[in-house]
């Protein structure tokens, strides 16, 4: 069974820009949750996608945005970059709602923010 | 915010030797979990405690849960260099959202 993939897994934008980073949760997996990773907060909840629907977010500003499609693939998209958006996101997929059992994660997109 | 905190920040042992490491969190809880991450990589779930559950052990880990202390601890017995990685606990709340900890980074000298 093929784990949660994360593309790109690294990627270097200046500030201003935007970006999408993408998510394909494991086959079956309904639930996709994405985490931020810096040093300084450690890992940060986003938001959480399930059947097409966005059940939670983080306190993050409107900047960051996702969705999740019908075969539960999900996106997130910053736009207007700033240097502090440099991290490491994380995706995480379930098969029911994020807290609920257990979160498989994806390797990660390393964005960097010049 | 985060609701659980790690301690201690860093623990170095010897191969062989035992580590411990504990989570306090504020709120109550349904479940807790221990994930580990390797440097740079994605979080690998270890074990899931219920709040119902006492202890919980899987292989050479064992996990404590004290609710009315609204603490956790993660015991690794018998280290190997492998065990050399970032280790977070996370909690639930009545939102479905799991928080994690800052985690404790453990290295495990040979």
């Amino acid at each position: 069974k093929a784990g949660v993939t994360q593309t790109p897994r690294y990627l270097i934008k200046t500030r201003g820009q935007q970006v999408t980073l993408s998510c394909s949760p494991i086959s079956g997996h309904r639930s996709v949750s994405w985490y931020q990773q810096t040093p300084g907060q450690g890992l940060q909840f986003l938001f959480e996608y399930f059947s097409e629907t966005q059940r939670n977010k983080g306190n993050f500003p409107g900047r960051f945005s996702g969705r999740q499609f019908s075969n539960s693939r999900s996106e997130m998209n910053v736009s207007t970059l700033e240097l502090g958006d440099s991290a490491l996101y994380l995706c995480a997929s379930s098969l029911d709602r994020g807290s609920i059992g257990e979160l498989f994660f994806g390797e990660g997109s390393r964005l960097t923010v010049l | 915010s985060q609701q659980g905190e790690e301690d201690p920040q860093a623990l170095s042992i010897q191969e062989g030797e035992n580590a411990t490491m504990n989570c306090s969190y504020k709120t109550s809880i349904n479940n807790l979990q221990w994930y580990r991450q390797n440097s740079g990589r994605g979080l690998v779930h270890l074990i899931l405690i219920r709040s119902n559950e006492r202890e919980k052990h899987s292989g050479r880990l064992r996990v404590t849960l004290d609710t009315s202390k609204k603490s956790s601890s993660l015991l690794i017995t018998a280290s190997r260099a492998a065990d050399t990685a970032s280790y977070f606990c996370a909690t639930d709340g009545n939102d479905y959202k799991l928080s994690f900890g800052a985690g404790t980074t453990v290295t495990v000298r040979a």
